[in-house]
């Protein structure tokens, strides 16, 4: 079974770039497709973006000036970085995985809250 | 982008009873492409419907998914104590996937 954890500085200031990584254990990360989602407080989720291991991205339109998706298949682990934060980016973030495109998430990083504040 | 409205916001109701939980999207999603989520507090979402209708690994047959185009529903026909979270539906056919802002079912 598939298991995800994220990693990342918990506190990251205005204007700077939050950065995150999902390690991936228990499956090969030549498989699936890998997504960020994130989750305001007590909000609820938006899709950042995915990528395949062939560095192939996508991304939600509304934070693609923003954000990148990149993969790192000798170390089995994927990244976000997002940058110019603001408050309104401090959330709860998800690594997920999905097995195509389009197919739903089916296993999910326990999340990790990152804070936008100086 | 295609808007997901779920209804209603707060579902109260008592152990053992049948909660219907609406999904209604601003325009037709294949149902394919449509699924449904638990998220209980400080965890991750779980999976629980995929294709509108099929049950994830694990998940209880009390869970049933149904429904096309633009109306969806989620039926819990008998509430266990575990199943106290909030749901979310959520749509992968059309680009940027989206989320419904989520229906909390709570204990009467």
């Amino acid at each position: 079974q598939v298991q995800l954890q994220e990693s990342g500085p918990r506190l990251v200031k205005p204007s700077e770039t939050l950065s995150l990584t999902c390690s991936v254990s228990g499956g090969s990360i030549n498989s699936y497709y890998w997504n960020w989602i994130r989750q305001p407080p007590g909000k609820g989720l938006e899709w950042i973006g995915y990528i395949y291991y062939s560095g192939s991205s996508h991304y939600n339109p509304s934070l693609k000036s923003r954000v990148t998706i990149s993969v790192d298949t000798s170390k089995n682990q994927f990244s976000l970085k997002l940058s110019s934060v603001a408050a309104a980016d401090t959330a709860v973030y998800y690594c997920a995985s999905t097995k195509g495109a389009v197919a739903p998430f089916d296993y999910w990083g326990q999340g990790t809250l990152i804070t936008v504040s100086s | 982008e295609i808007v997901l409205t779920q209804s209603p916001g707060t579902l109260s109701l008592s152990p053992g009873e049948r909660a219907t939980l609406s999904c209604r999207a601003s325009q037709s999603v294949s149902s394919s492409f449509f699924s449904w989520y638990q998220q209980k507090p400080g965890q991750a979402p779980r999976l629980l419907i995929y294709g509108a209708s099929s049950r994830a690994t694990g998940i209880p047959g009390r869970f049933s998914g149904s429904g096309s185009g633009t109306d969806f529903t989620l039926t819990i026909s008998r509430l266990e104590p575990e199943d106290f979270a909030v749901y979310y539906c959520q749509q992968s056919g059309d680009s940027p996937r989206t989320f419904g802002q989520g229906t909390k079912v709570e204990i009467k």
